[in-house]
């Protein structure tokens, strides 16, 4: 299968501050990446939808002034979540979509807001 | 209701066991039917994908899908300790546009096959 990275795995930062999570296709080239938040024992709550080049969609209920995301490449997207509150301390998973319609997901990035 | 349904379990097996996991839909527009497996505080792996109804086997693993009756299945034969994981399945609509690619998810079914 097509591989997906996410960089940091793993951030601790404190309230207020801003945390940027890349999320890169290794091996293919992604037009459409999405954004996900996961809960525990919960499953995938779709953030934002972004296309390379364009501005992202996002869900009802996400606040596109605290969740930043850029595609400026057709491998590479950003979610940087701004002004990080406790609350925002969760599990977030990108994925990358390759037509038809597979899609892969990276490994995640594990947030902690202090 | 949601658009995807799907029972979370848990699930406990013995080894060697056949399991049987499965979600229910509303949207008579998906077309695209994938199951993912999900290990603790990981992404989700892609398992299988299939395309409108019928059968998709892999290994010890058979995705089928039913149109009809809205309704999708994967089966996991000779089950191991290693299968032990959350799986996930997801659907998309045949679509295009800024959506292209949207997957819907189930909850997720937690399984744990136990030696």
């Amino acid at each position: 299968g097509a591989v997906v990275s996410q960089h940091p795995s793993r951030v601790i930062c404190k309230s207020g501050t801003s945390v940027k999570i890349e999320c890169r296709s290794l091996d293919f080239q992604a037009t459409t990446m999405f954004w996900y938040r996961q809960f525990p024992k919960q499953s995938l709550m779709l953030m934002a939808t972004s296309n390379e080049g364009s501005k992202a969609t996002y869900e009802q209920g996400v606040e596109k002034d605290k969740f930043l995301i850029n595609h400026a490449s057709l491998t590479l997207s950003t979610l940087t979540v701004t002004s990080a509150h406790p609350e925002d301390s969760s599990f977030y998973i990108c994925s990358a979509s390759r037509p038809p319609y597979e899609q892969y997901f990276g490994p995640g990035t594990r947030l902690t807001v202090t | 209701q949601k658009e995807v349904e799907q029972d979370p379990g848990p699930l406990s097996v013995p080894e060697g066991a056949i399991v049987s996991l499965n979600c229910t839909y509303s949207n008579s527009a998906f077309q695209y039917f994938m199951w993912y497996r999900q290990y603790s505080r990981k992404g989700p792996e892609l398992l299988m994908y299939t395309y409108s109804s019928g059968n998709k086997e892999d290994g010890r693993f058979t995705a089928q899908v039913d149109k009809s009756s809205k309704y999708i299945s994967l089966f996991i034969r000779d089950s191991q300790p290693s299968d032990s994981a959350t799986y996930l399945c997801a659907m998309s609509p045949k679509g295009g546009g800024s959506t292209l690619g949207r997957l819907y998810f189930g909850r997720g079914t937690q399984l744990t096959v136990w030696p």
